[in-house]
């Protein structure tokens, strides 16, 4: 079964400070695409960051990075420097290559709030 | 930047009635996806189309549900007997033409979806 486990529900920060969000998940596929979504309270979901399995090299966009180990199928969300603009749900989610597969999987979410 | 648009935002129904969930991808985008979020759940996919017909489903969108592209910048989603565990925030996501695993899918703002 493919499966995306985000193991924490509820997480919080303080404004200006790192956070990182985890993530697991489960193919048999060797080639994939995984990503972040960010959902704020307005509830639009947003590409925040995404990665393909086939590279090495973590992506980062400005203030989010990620930590990919492919071997674990882990995928981590860092966020430095955090905002009050950061605060919503934060999705992992993972799409297979090739084939027929072209709907994402996601994970439960976990909810971010980054406090004054 | 364009977005993906859906109305209605909100929706209450009464069991067994039908509703049509409608979504505007954005005008480039030739993939058009439906997902949903039951409360405190996944997001799930339900059905990816393509070309005016839908290239996969899962096993949710069963007889109930129906997918149209009626002109040239709607795509709807309709339940034809809603029934209670049909209540849930409905997503409506599009993609460009190209390999669809890497193309980036842009969500809406959803509709709540109530079922009563």
């Amino acid at each position: 079964a493919q499966t995306v486990t985000q193991s924490q529900p509820e997480m919080s920060v303080q404004e200006a400070e790192t956070v990182t969000l985890s993530c697991t998940y489960d193919t048999s596929e060797n080639n994939y695409y995984l990503f972040w979504y960010k959902q704020p309270p307005s509830r639009q979901m947003i590409l925040v960051i995404r990665q393909e399995a086939y590279k090495q090299q973590n992506a980062t966009e400005n203030r989010f990075s990620v930590n990919f180990q492919k071997a674990a199928k882990s995928f981590s969300l860092k966020i430095s420097d955090s905002q009050l603009g950061d605060t919503a749900m934060y999705f992992c989610a993972f799409i297979n290559y090739g084939g027929s597969q072209g709907n994402l999987i996601f994970g439960k979410g976990t909810k971010l709030s980054v406090k004054p | 930047e364009p977005e993906v648009t859906q109305t209605p935002s909100h929706q209450v129904t009464q069991m067994g009635q039908e509703v049509i969930l409608r979504c505007v991808p954005i005008s480039n985008h030739l993939y058009f996806y439906w997902y949903r979020q039951i409360l405190g759940q996944k997001v799930e996919f339900l059905v990816s189309f393509y070309n005016n017909e839908i290239s996969e489903k899962s096993e949710i969108f069963d007889d109930q549900f129906s997918v149209e592209r009626p002109d040239g910048s709607n795509f709807t989603l309709k339940i034809r007997s809603t029934k209670l565990e049909d209540s849930a925030m409905y997503f409506c996501a599009s993609s460009t033409n190209l390999d669809r695993a890497q193309e980036t899918q842009y969500f809406g703002p959803g509709t709540r979806l109530l079922v009563l």
